[in-house]
């Protein structure tokens, strides 16, 4: 079965610095999307990518999207207390649109 | 506009009790979803709806867990009887269409404790 491997689980950083949460898969994805989600909420939406090569940002993130479309990253720059959360990035394997995800990186902004 | 409502927000039940959960998408959203969020894992589909027929319900437990969406609107997630294994969050989402690479917006969650 497919699945998604999220590097590191968690990471703890000092307010200002900048860090990166990766996400690769076994095999070629038709859309990977970045949640974030905070603890006892729901998630919420950052981005979705769908080529190879893709870059998206929003903000002080920005996601990538690899050529071959199995791996992604998200990175933060200069990290603010609001950035802690877990995120999660999802996959669509088939096409169908349901999506499945990664176990999350869990992220600590120390102020 | 109103996101997904979810409720309860929490729910305590000792085990072989029955649970029933309640989701309202978005309006106008076609496909709804249905995800269970053990600690410390990621969200499993459980069920997808399109309007009100099942997309895919391969990973839901058909012996305990039932899933409904009679009008194409709301949907009731049940479990009965409901097992220790079986505490965590349910999620529920919507999409506009289904259709591939489109967005899901999601619930607040029910965080399941079964005792």
């Amino acid at each position: 079965s497919q699945e998604l491997e999220q590097s590191p689980q968690s990471l703890i950083v000092q307010e200002g610095k900048n860090l990166t949460i990766n996400c690769t898969s076994s095999k070629t994805l038709y859309g990977l999307y970045w949640y974030k989600q905070k603890y006892g909420e729901g998630l919420i939406f950052l981005m979705m990518l769908q080529k190879g090569g893709e870059e998206k940002s929003h903000e002080k993130i920005t996601a990538k999207l690899d050529e071959k479309k199995q791996q992604s990253s998200l990175h933060i720059t200069a990290s603010q207390p609001s950035h802690a959360g877990i995120y999660l990035c999802g996959a669509d394997g088939t096409g169908a649109n349901n999506l499945f995800f990664g176990t999350g990186t869990r992220l600590t902004v120390i102020p | 506009e109103a996101g997904v409502a979810q409720s309860p927000r929490y729910k305590i039940i000792e085990k072989r009790q029955s649970v029933a959960f309640w989701c309202n998408p978005i309006s106008g959203h076609a496909t709804l979803y249905w995800y269970q969020q053990i600690l410390g894992q990621g969200p499993k589909l459980l069920i997808q709806f399109q309007n009100n027929g099942v997309v895919d319900d391969s990973q839901l437990p058909k012996d305990r867990f039932s899933a409904e969406r009679l009008k194409g609107v709301d949907s009731t997630l049940k479990i009965q009887p409901a097992k220790l294994e079986d505490s965590a969050v349910y999620l529920c989402a919507s999409s506009r269409m289904g259709a591939s690479n489109e967005k899901l917006f999601f619930g607040s969650g029910t965080q399941l404790s079964v005792l």
